[in-house]
């Protein structure tokens, strides 16, 4: 099946520090992925749709300087929290999309816990 | 109007019940949907896709109704380790991949 894999699962900082998430699809190719928020009980919601080779697309109220985005393989996106401070602390959880089964399946990575002291 | 709603719960039910979440979507052109099931502090994990002749899987059952936008996930014989929440996904298509979800449902299955 496909699995999508995150580094760090958690992370505890001090403010201003800048964290960096990993997501990588293990076994397939993605040309698209997202990166997702969540805050306790609560919904998933999207922050942007990151794209292989060009630039991420983040959606109204994300602030894409301070959520960097790479794409720089198939198989591998980075999520940057630039001085993250304690209202960042969230579940952060990126999918990949395995295209042609006609749904466009998107499959979770575990996520990453971050908690800004 | 939310672009996906769900009625939050919970729903606790007795182990062996049927239990049924139905979830409504505003956009008439949407393409694609799913169910995700989410457990407590784990990220979501594809349960069934949703197809326009309904689909099932063993104990789970989904269904699509476009006239009145909405679809409905059925549970029979409920097991206690089917508590968790339940997302209602739905991808509005016109080129995107994006996903639209719902808050979840969250469900309790008691002994």
């Amino acid at each position: 099946g496909a699995v999508v894999s995150q580094h760090p699962s958690w992370v505890i900082c001090k403010s201003g520090t800048s964290v960096k998430i990993e997501c990588r699809s293990l076994d397939f190719q993605a040309t698209t992925m997202f990166w997702y928020r969540q805050f306790p009980k609560q919904s998933l919601m999207l922050m942007a749709t990151s794209n292989e080779g060009s630039k991420a697309t983040y959606e109204q109220g994300v602030e894409k300087d301070k959520f960097l985005i790479n794409h720089a393989s198939l198989t591998l996106s980075t999520l940057t929290v630039t001085s993250a401070h304690p209202e960042d602390s969230s579940f952060y959880i990126c999918s990949a999309t395995r295209t042609g089964t006609g749904y466009e399946t998107q499959y979770f990575g575990p996520g990453t816990r971050l908690l800004v002291l | 109007r939310k672009e996906v709603e769900q009625d939050p719960g919970p729903f606790n039910v007795p182990e062996g019940a049927t239990v049924a979440f139905n979830c409504t979507y505003s956009n008439s052109a949407s393409q694609s949907f799913f169910w995700y099931r989410q457990d407590c502090r784990k990220e979501p994990k594809l349960l069934m896709s949703v197809y326009s002749s309904g689909n099932e899987d063993g104990r789970f059952t989904a269904q699509l109704n476009r006239a009145s936008q909405y679809i409905s996930l059925l549970i029979r014989d409920s097991k206690l380790s089917d508590s968790a929440t339940y997302l209602c996904v739905v991808n509005p298509g016109a080129g995107t991949y994006k996903y639209i979800f719902g808050t979840g449902t969250r469900l309790k299955v008691l002994a």
